[in-house]
């Protein structure tokens, strides 16, 4: 499989903060997703960025194949982004293709 | 945005009984869905891969006998959780996948918590 670890695992925030979450795979990849999972266990995409840069709102992304990480920024930050993000991906080749394989996620607290 | 629906949300049963939770795409045709198992605190466990059509492929160590997968239309997939017991109490999260040449992404129910008294 494709080994995922993510950093840090735990992130305390003031609101209106900036902060960044990163995610390492250990191959290469042809899908990488980013989720927030709500305190309700809902899982919300976020951004599907197997390579390059996106935007959305108070969020980026930037995914470096050949490099084989990817940043989640989050800038000013608000206490309904409290929660886990997790970076899941899937592989090219093999048994590794056709699933995603999650990393163990970066627990957020936002403090009003 | 593509919408996958689960049902029921939470279930109490007690022990030796079978539960069935299901997933629908609400507005896009999933040949692909999948299911995961999460606990307390941690990620997700993929269980299954369930195929539209066709018998559903299971993670090593997750008995097919004990989760039963029904994949019977484009929009449908169900997940039967036969004779459950205490150890089978989660959180089951299913997934469906949009795929259109290389694009790919997999967008989530919002979860069913099973608990077997």
């Amino acid at each position: 499989g494709i080994q995922v670890e993510q950093s840090p695992p735990d992130l305390i925030l003031q609101e209106g903060a900036n902060s960044t979450l990163r995610c390492n795979f250990s191959d290469s990849v042809n899908n990488l997703q980013w989720f927030h999972q709500n305190p309700w266990g809902q899982l919300i995409n976020l951004f599907y960025i197997p390579s390059g840069t996106k935007q959305n709102g108070r969020l980026s992304a930037t995914t470096v194949a050949t490099e084989r990480y990817s940043l989640l920024y989050i800038s000013s930050s608000q206490t309904t982004d409290s929660g886990v993000y997790f970076c899941a991906v899937e592989g090219w080749r093999g048994s590794t293709l056709g699933r995603l394989y999650f990393g163990r996620g970066t627990q957020l607290t936002v403090w009003p | 945005g593509a919408v996958v629906s689960q049902h029921p949300s939470w279930v109490i049963c007690k022990s030796g009984t079978s539960v069935k939770i299901e997933c629908r795409s609400l507005d896009f045709q999933a040949t692909t869905m999948f299911w995961y198992r999460q606990f307390p605190k941690q990620s997700l466990m993929l269980m299954a891969t369930s195929n539209e059509g066709s018998k559903a492929t299971y993670e090593q160590g997750v008995e097919k006998d004990k989760f039963l997968i029904n994949h019977a239309s484009l929009t449908l997939s169900t997940l039967t959780v036969t004779s459950a017991h205490p150890e089978d109490s989660s959180f089951y999260i299913c997934s469906a996948r949009i795929l259109a040449g290389i694009y790919n992404e997999q967008f989530f129910g919002p979860g069913t918590r099973l608990t077997v008294l």
